[in-house]
């Protein structure tokens, strides 16, 4: 099956700080979501990019599928942005089951 | 915009009785939902696709029997964790995928999810 890689496991950053989330797979894919875990375990979406750039407000990403990558950027962050980012992708085999990554902790300090 | 709701958020429950979650999309309806499991400090996991009005299809190792799915409506989809004990307890996430709006665009959202604890 496909694999899914994210980098770095773990972040802490300074408030205020900008950062920068990636995300490997191993093949092509039909769709990428970004998502924000947060520390009471809620689990957010933040983009449904399976290429292109978007963004909203602090977070954008950029998803470069021929290269199969996808960056979340985070800027300016905040204490809010804690929790565990996730990308999920969607193989082209396996219509709407998405495949998550282990996901990247973020510690965002006062 | 599209979201996908989850009921209850949380629950605690004693060992060997039936818990009931529900997953709703709203503002549009879903004709296939998944649910997946999240072992603590783990990532998620697909446990079973249902889509309405027929059986759940189960991933290799879900016990059908112990995770029942019911998909009855384009709307709403349940799943309950039968005999629950200890090791069931979890979160539990549901994304449910259908075509939004008057152009028909394909969509498919997650759910908060829903944490269950078994004691």
């Amino acid at each position: 099956g496909i694999q899914v890689e994210q980098s770095p496991p773990d972040l802490i950053l300074q408030e205020g700080a900008n950062s920068t989330l990636r995300c490997n797979f191993s093949d092509s894919v039909n769709n990428l979501q970004w998502f924000h875990q947060n520390p009471w375990g809620q689990l957010i979406n933040l983009f449904y990019i399976p290429s292109g750039t978007k963004q909203n407000g602090r977070l954008s990403a950029t998803t470069v599928a021929t290269e199969r990558y996808s960056l979340l950027y985070i800027s300016s962050s905040q204490t809010t942005d804690s929790g565990v980012y996730f990308c999920a992708v969607e193989p082209p085999d396996s219509w709407g089951k998405f495949q998550f990554g282990a996901g990247t902790q973020v510690v965002v300090t006062p | 915009g599209a979201v996908v709701s989850q009921h209850p958020s949380w629950v605690i429950c004693k060992s060997g009785t039936s818990v009931k979650i529900e997953c709703r999309s709203l503002d549009f309806q879903a004709t296939t939902m998944f649910w997946y499991r999240q072992f603590p400090k783990q990532s998620l996991m697909l446990m079973a696709t249902s889509n309405e009005g027929s059986k759940a299809t189960y991933e290799q190792g879900v016990e059908k029997d112990k995770f029942l799915i019911n998909h009855a409506s384009l709307t709403l989809s349940t799943l309950t964790v039968t005999s629950a004990h200890p090791e069931d307890s979890s979160f539990y996430i549901c994304s449910a995928r259908g075509y939004l709006g008057l152009a028909g665009l394909e969509t498919q959202y997650f759910g908060p999810g829903t944490r269950l604890l078994v004691l």
